[in-house]
């Protein structure tokens, strides 16, 4: 099974409005990253945070990360109809070889 | 810098062929990585290299092959093509091995 199993699946909001999505884990980590992937394209890296960070914005993203739940969190705020994609969170496991990614959440933002 | 680059970016092949994708990462990254996306599956880690050894490879089949040249441009062949292995092929590089920069990807059908 996936490392990382992002939550909701899919999420439909209007412009304007924040989404949040979620990424559970199973394994200790060394980090957490956030990709974004328009539609059948490359992934575009968002976000990065380490084990021992619990808390990182750039922009309007923010990202949490709580470890003792194996869990994280991103949030766009004020979103945007451009902000529309499939979002991935991507796990480097202690020990681990390469970065897991889990099945993604794809967000739509309606006008 | 210019960006990740893949070629072809479309492919279509027939079962039983062979085929070849090719990976131009960005200027001074050693290391690149390959994926497979597809929509049953989400994204799989496929092999990574780095200073043109493999440092670690996934749980795919030997069918899925790759190397990696002097300038750090990399292949990846897959031989004796399944229906299974129509997909998206991302290929990403990385100066540190953390942040990864992904390229627009290689569309193969296998027809």
């Amino acid at each position: 099974s996936q490392q990382g199993e992002e939550d909701p699946q899919a999420l439909s909001i209007q412009e304007g409005e924040n989404a949040t999505m979620n990424c559970s884990y199973k394994t200790s980590i060394n980090n957490l990253q956030w990709y974004r992937q328009n539609s059948g394209r490359g992934l575009v890296h968002l976000i990065l945070i380490r084990s021992n960070e619990r808390e990182k914005h750039s922009g309007r993203l923010r990202v949490t990360l709580d470890t003792s739940k194996k869990s994280s969190s991103l949030l766009i705020t004020a979103s945007r109809a451009a902000d529309t994609a499939s979002y991935f969170c991507a796990t480097e496991e202690v020990g681990g070889q390469n970065f897991v990614f889990g099945p993604g959440t794809r967000l739509s933002v309606l006008p | 810098k210019a960006g990740v680059t893949q070629t072809p970016r479309y492919l279509i092949k027939t079962r039983g062929q062979q085929v070849t994708l090719s990976c131009s990462p960005i200027s001074g990254h050693r290391s690149v990585s390959w994926y497979q996306q597809t929509p049953g599956q989400g994204l799989q880690f496929l092999f990574e290299y780095f200073s043109e050894t493999q440092r670690n490879k996934g749980n795919f089949p030997g069918r899925f092959s790759g190397r990696q040249f002097s300038n750090s441009r990399s292949e990846m062949n897959v031989s004796t093509l399944e229906l299974g292995d129509s997909a998206l092929y991302l290929c990403a590089s990385s100066f540190q091995g953390i942040e990864q920069y992904f390229g627009p990807g290689t569309r193969l059908t296998v027809t």
